[in-house]
C-alpha cells in the first residue's frame, strides 16, 4: 500500500507571495493532519480533516488555511508569507481519527521564506 | 493545557545496552499512547502503539504504560548506532481529533 505522499517537496517564496501545499493519504485514510515543525517549537498542529470537515484547528494566524476533498486528499494554504513560516510542513493520515489514532506520515515539504 | 512531556536529551547509550526513554502527560481522559523515530531531516515514523496498561512487545522495542501514574516509556534493547534519533511521544484523548506532542528526547547510541 502506498504512502503518504506529499508535493511538492521544496519550496521557496518570498515574503508576502502565498503557497499550496497538497496531501494524498493512504488509501482507505480519510483522516489528514497537518503540522509545522520549526527547530526550535517542534510540532504544532495546525488543523485535521475528516470526510470533508475540519473538526479541529490549532493556535495558528487565519493565514493558514485548509481542505479536503471528497477523495480524502488535502491541500493547505498560507496567504502573505512572513519569513517565520520557514518550517517543515508535514500532513499525516489516519484511518478515521477516533480513539485509535494512528497518523502516519509523508516526507514533508520544506519551505523557505526569503 | 493538556501537556506531554519529555527529557530532551541527549541521551547517550552504549552500543548493545538498552535504551529507556520517558513520557510523562498531563490528561488523565488520555486513550491512546503513540512513539514515533525521527531520523535528522526526515519526517516522523510510527513504532510503537499501546491503549492497555502494561507492556507491549515489538522486536527490539517495548512500549510500558501506566496510566495511575500517566507515564509511558519506550525500551530499546541491544541498542544499534541505527536507533541514534529523536523519539516523539503522542498521546490523544480522542475526544478532540488532535494528538499532543511532547517536544522529543535525542538519542545517541555510541559505538
Amino acid at each position: 500500500k502506498a504512502g503518504v505522499t506529499q508535493t511538492p517537496r521544496y519550496l521557496i517564496k518570498t515574503r508576502g507571495q502565498q503557497v499550496t501545499l497538497s496531501c494524498s493519504p493512504i488509501s482507505g485514510h480519510r483522516s489528514v493532519s497537518w503540522y509545522q515543525q520549526t527547530p526550535g517549537q517542534g510540532l504544532q498542529f495546525l488543523f485535521e480533516y475528516f470526510s470533508e470537515t475540519q473538526r479541529n484547528k490549532g493556535n495558528f494566524p487565519g493565514r493558514f488555511s485548509g481542505r479536503q476533498f471528497s477523495n480524502s486528499r488535502s491541500e493547505m494554504n498560507v496567504s502573505t508569507l512572513e519569513l517565520g513560516d520557514s518550517a517543515l510542513y508535514l500532513c499525516a493520515s489516519s484511518v478515521s481519527g477516533g480513539t485509535h489514532y494512528e497518523q502516519y506520515f509523508g516526507p514533508g515539504t520544506r519551505l523557505t521564506v526569503t | 493545557q493538556k501537556e506531554v512531556e519529555q527529557n530532551s536529551g541527549p541521551l547517550s547509550v552504549p552500543e548493545g545496552a538498552i535504551a529507556s526513554l520517558n513520557c510523562t502527560y498531563s490528561d488523565r481522559g488520555s486513550q491512546s499512547f503513540f512513539w514515533y523515530r525521527q531520523y535528522s531531516g526526515k519526517s516522523p515514523e510510527l513504532i510503537m502503539f499501546i491503549y492497555s496498561n502494561g507492556d507491549k512487545e515489538d522486536g527490539r522495542f517495548t512500549a510500558q504504560l501506566n496510566k495511575a501514574s500517566q507515564y509511558v516509556s519506550l525500551l530499546i534493547r541491544d541498542s544499534q548506532p541505527s536507533d541514534s534519533a529523536t523519539y516523539l511521544c503522542a498521546v490523544n484523548e480522542d475526544s478532540n481529533y488532535q494528538l499532543i506532542w511532547g517536544a522529543g528526547t535525542k538519542l545517541i547510541i555510541k559505538p
